[in-house]
């Protein structure tokens, strides 16, 4: 168990729609960091917030938004899906903002069907 | 060309063998390497972690990272079955404000058959 939560662990839902998936970093860390995992990109950065400010943005779509709250847990916001967007999404953490070690959840996996 | 290489696989082993798993990258500011491993329907987990060129060792595992050629690797001693899983390489690319991200590469599936 790395310590990370993501719920929920499996969202389906339909082309058009706004989901939210959730993630709760492990007990003292900083940092969450998003990726999407598909079969054909593999595992792709999307963002980093640190102590509730963004700090880096990778490969994110413009329909696709996070924040982090106060008590550090973090929400990434996907919105007009299409069936593109049916991937597992991880959240990560570490302690800091710097090069440390990522500890993932283990993932939601959003079908747009 | 992807920043990271790594065979796909599968790679299919007898319980108890050695197996070794490679990685190649062409950026040279890639500063941590990481070696992760994923099992069906969970998140990667965390395996070894190194900077510098050389060998580490834990338990049955050891990274090894060579700088100078872009390549790194994770030999497993006595494979068990429970190893069968997806192996992941990473690597933290500088961005911006000491941020990093982390550039996987594909993974490579192993099978440790008993």
């Amino acid at each position: 168990d790395s310590g990370v939560t993501q719920t929920p662990k499996h969202l389906i839902t339909a082309t058009g729609q706004r989901v939210t998936l959730r993630c709760s970093p492990r007990s003292g860390d900083l940092s969450v960091y998003w990726y999407q995992q598909s079969l054909d990109q593999g595992l792709q950065f999307l963002i980093q917030y640190y102590n509730g400010e963004e700090r880096a943005k990778g490969n994110i779509l413009e329909r696709f938004s996070a924040q982090q709250f106060p008590d550090l847990h973090s929400e990434l916001n996907l919105s007009s899906l299409e069936l593109g967007d049916s991937a597992l999404y991880f959240c990560a953490s570490s302690l800091g903002q710097g090069n440390q070690p990522q500890h993932f959840g283990d993932g939601t996996r959003l079908s747009i069907l | 060309q992807k920043e990271v290489e790594q065979d796909p696989g599968p790679l299919s082993v007898p319980e108890g063998a050695i197996v070794s798993l490679n990685c190649t990258y062409s950026n040279s500011a890639f500063q941590y390497f990481m070696w992760y491993r994923q099992y069906s329907r969970k998140g990667p987990e965390l395996l070894m972690y190194t900077y510098s060129s050389g060998n580490k060792e834990d338990g049955r595992f050891t990274a090894q990272v060579d700088k100078s050629s872009k390549y790194i690797s994770l030999f497993i001693r006595d494979s068990q079955p429970s190893d069968s899983a997806t192996y992941l390489c990473a690597m933290s690319d500088p961005i911006k404000d000491s941020s990093y991200k982390l550039i996987f590469g594909s993974g490579t599936r192993l099978l440790v058959r008993p």
